[in-house]
């Protein structure tokens, strides 16, 4: 059991949003800037998101991220199936001096 | 370009040691902090343990704490888990990844190596 919950799955179809959300606590997302990756099986992970909001560079416009208060959301707008893939929140907890990372998300694009 | 290569894993039976190396090469390594991450079978992914840019502070997962060290030798640009005290639930892809920065307190990682797997088993 994860301390960054996050749903286990969510669906939408081609050209459609989705929101996938992280939800924490004081020690953690409340105080900490949160990530987000895409991991697609037997590649590395990928940095999507970092301090929140930002975007590295190359990651396109179609990834969002935004924290309020205790919980983050990672936004993907015009769905493709090249989406589909889990992705995981992460950020640094205090109570346990530790990085975190959320159960993960399987986005399946229909 | 940036590039990290895991050797070191194996096969180990419950109880024992094994020890993890990463190499890095593309970027100035002693800039940099560093950390393990793990992805068990069917599961997610586990934050392992951080290194600051020049060893001066280290933390680690609860699950770990105790049993598992991290090092580096910057010299090398090399990167090390010392795995003791093996357990079953260690079995796991092992991949080191790096900090944007020197040190702080997060999990913004911009490069990751592919792995490398340790099995823990009699």
């Amino acid at each position: 059991q994860s301390v960054l919950t996050q749903p286990p799955s969510v669906s939408a179809a081609p050209g459609q949003k989705v929101t996938i959300s992280c939800s924490g606590s004081s020690s953690n997302i409340g105080n900490y800037y949160v990530s987000w990756y895409q991991h697609l099986p037997g590649t590395a992970p990928k940095l999507l998101i970092y301090d929140n909001n930002k975007r590295p560079s190359g990651i396109p416009d179609r990834f969002s991220g935004s924290k309020s208060g205790t919980s983050a959301t990672l936004g993907i707008t015009g769905l493709q199936t090249g989406d589909e893939a889990d992705y995981y929140c992460g950020t640094w907890d205090s109570s346990q001096s530790a990085g975190l990372f959320g159960g993960g998300t399987k986005l399946t694009v229909l | 370009q940036v590039q990290l290569v895991e050797s070191g894993g194996g096969v180990v039976q419950p109880g024992k040691s094994l020890r993890l190396s990463c190499a890095a090469s593309g970027f100035t390594f002693s800039d940099y902090g560093m950390n393990w991450v793990r992805q068990a079978p069917g599961k997610g992914l586990e934050w392992v343990a951080v290194i600051w840019y020049d060893g001066s502070n280290k933390y680690y997962a609860d699950s770990v704490k105790g049993r598992f060290t991290i090092s580096r030798d910057n010299s090398k640009k090399t990167l090390y888990l010392q795995m003791n005290s093996l357990r079953a639930e260690d079995t796991a892809v092992y991949s080191c990844a790096r900090y944007v920065t020197g040190g702080g307190y997060s999990t913004t990682f911009d490069s990751w190596g592919q792995g490398t797997l340790v099995t823990v088993s009699s």
